[in-house]
């Protein structure tokens, strides 16, 4: 059975600041992956989704995760934190072909001005 | 495109009494799910439809929760008869290929 771990929480970061958001996946084979961020009081927006093909995926506001298939990785990662990136943030994993999108249970993350 | 709609977006109510909540997807998407965010369960997937045939309604909590969706354009949850442990943000999402587009939610309170 697919699953999904965001090891982390809370993240406070300083504006300006670098970001790495964790998630790590279980799943027998390459799964689509989806990085999606919810501002309070909003629906999930996608940030990027991975399906195949360059393990570097870029996203909209800045954002990029890489997937690494040995360590069953797709971290998010942002070279400088604006406060408006303050949100929480949840990583998904989708069974190819199907409907099951299973998401992380979420990284809130804090950024300090 | 004017996205996923929900409505309403806040609804307080009493125990006991029924609770319906409405779900337009955004227009050519053929399959719609609705999910319940909790802060001690996350993001459960309650229903999915596909083509507006349930496929899997198997995350809806018990026979108080119903779920329709007559046309490719609207979706309704129904809690009937509402408690206070059904208090949770109600999320439609509509999908064409594989990427899924959230509403923002219905808040529901049970008192």
């Amino acid at each position: 059975a697919q699953s999904v771990t965001q090891p982390d929480i809370h993240i406070t970061v300083s504006e300006g600041a670098s970001l790495e958001l964790r998630c790590n996946y279980s799943y027998g084979a390459t799964p689509y992956l989806f990085w999606y961020v919810q501002s309070p009081g909003q629906g999930l927006q996608l940030l990027l989704k991975y399906f195949s093909g360059d393990t570097l995926v870029q996203g909209i506001k800045g954002f990029e995760a890489e997937f690494k298939r040995s360590q069953s990785s797709f971290n998010l990662r942002k070279p400088s934190v604006h406060w408006s990136d303050a949100a929480e943030y949840f990583c998904a994993v989708g069974a190819p072909g199907t409907y099951k999108y299973i998401f992380g249970t979420g990284t809130r993350l804090k950024v300090l001005a | 495109d004017a996205g996923v709609i929900q409505s309403p977006r806040h609804e307080v109510t009493e125990m006991g009494q029924e609770v319906t909540l409405r779900c337009k997807p955004i227009s050519g998407h053929n399959s719609l799910f609705w999910y319940r965010q909790t802060m001690m369960r996350g993001l459960e997937l309650l229903i999915y439809f596909n083509n507006n045939v349930p496929i899997d309604d198997s995350g809806m909590p018990e026979d108080r929760f119903s779920a329709k969706m007559p046309n490719a354009s609207f979706s309704t949850l129904k809690i009937q008869p509402s408690e206070p442990r059904d208090s949770a943000v109600y999320f439609c999402a509509s999908s064409s290929f594989e990427e899924l587009f959230f509403g923002e939610g219905s808040r529901l309170t049970v008192l």
